[in-house]
């Protein structure tokens, strides 16, 4: 079955305590991004990466990193996690990065929760 | 900054009736426009993009596109409850160089009543 997977899908911790949400899909696709979603704000993108090796900032990157040494793979990492990190955070995949996008697909979501 | 506008809602239709949604964007430039459903707690699922001014329909959907006035809407037919949630609206513009980007905008959301 064509799917996002992420884990965990629900993550409480404290301020300060380095944390890694894992995104994975088996579509062989290019492009993968990771969101997040606040009440009243929408999705907003975090980073963005168009191939392996090949990431970008996109509207909130402060506080977070991002790497993808392999295609399936676009892991986000929280290295001092803030309350303000508190979100609900989607990964997503589509097969390339064209102009006339193509349909992105959404994983479950993780929802954090710094204290 | 790219902005995408949507009325917050919630929108509430009784069912049977058609739902609008609507949606406007600032990027003259913008191509592609999509709609996505969400459920809460859920994950946006698409439901429909459009590229090209006029209608597209898909079953009981409908999308509407008018590039010169930047505005873009969603017509549901013959609501049913299960189509109650949060419609995103979605445009997608030229970054730097060959990447694109998609903006969302915060959401309507659609309350079918019996």
């Amino acid at each position: 079955e064509a799917q996002v997977t992420q884990n965990p899908r629900y993550l409480i911790t404290v301020t300060g305590k380095k944390l890694t949400v894992t995104c994975s899909q088996n579509m062989n696709h290019e492009y993968m991004s990771w969101y997040r979603q606040d009440p009243g704000l929408g999705l907003r993108q975090i980073y963005y990466s168009m191939n392996v090796e090949v990431t970008d900032k996109g509207d909130v990157p402060e506080g977070y990193k991002v790497s993808r040494k392999e295609k399936r793979n676009f892991p986000l990492i929280l290295e001092s996690p803030s309350p303000n990190q508190t979100s609900l955070y989607f990964c997503a995949s589509s097969l390339t990065s064209g102009y006339l996008q193509e349909t992105q697909y959404f994983g479950p979501g993780t929802r954090l929760l710094v204290l | 900054q790219k902005e995408v506008e949507q009325n917050s809602g919630p929108l509430s239709v009784p069912e049977g009736a058609i739902a609008s949604l609507n949606c406007t964007y600032s990027d003259r430039g913008s191509q592609s426009f999509f709609w996505y459903r969400q459920y809460s707690g859920k994950s946006p699922e698409l439901i429909m993009f459009i590229y090209s001014n006029g209608d597209k329909e898909d079953g009981r959907f409908t999308a509407q596109l008018n590039k010169a006035s930047q505005y873009v809407s969603l017509l549901i037919r013959d609501s049913q409850p299960s189509d109650s949630a949060t419609y995103l609206c979605a445009v997608n513009w030229r970054d730097t160089g060959t990447a694109s980007k998609l903006t969302f905008g915060t959401g309507t959301r659609l309350q079918v009543t019996l």
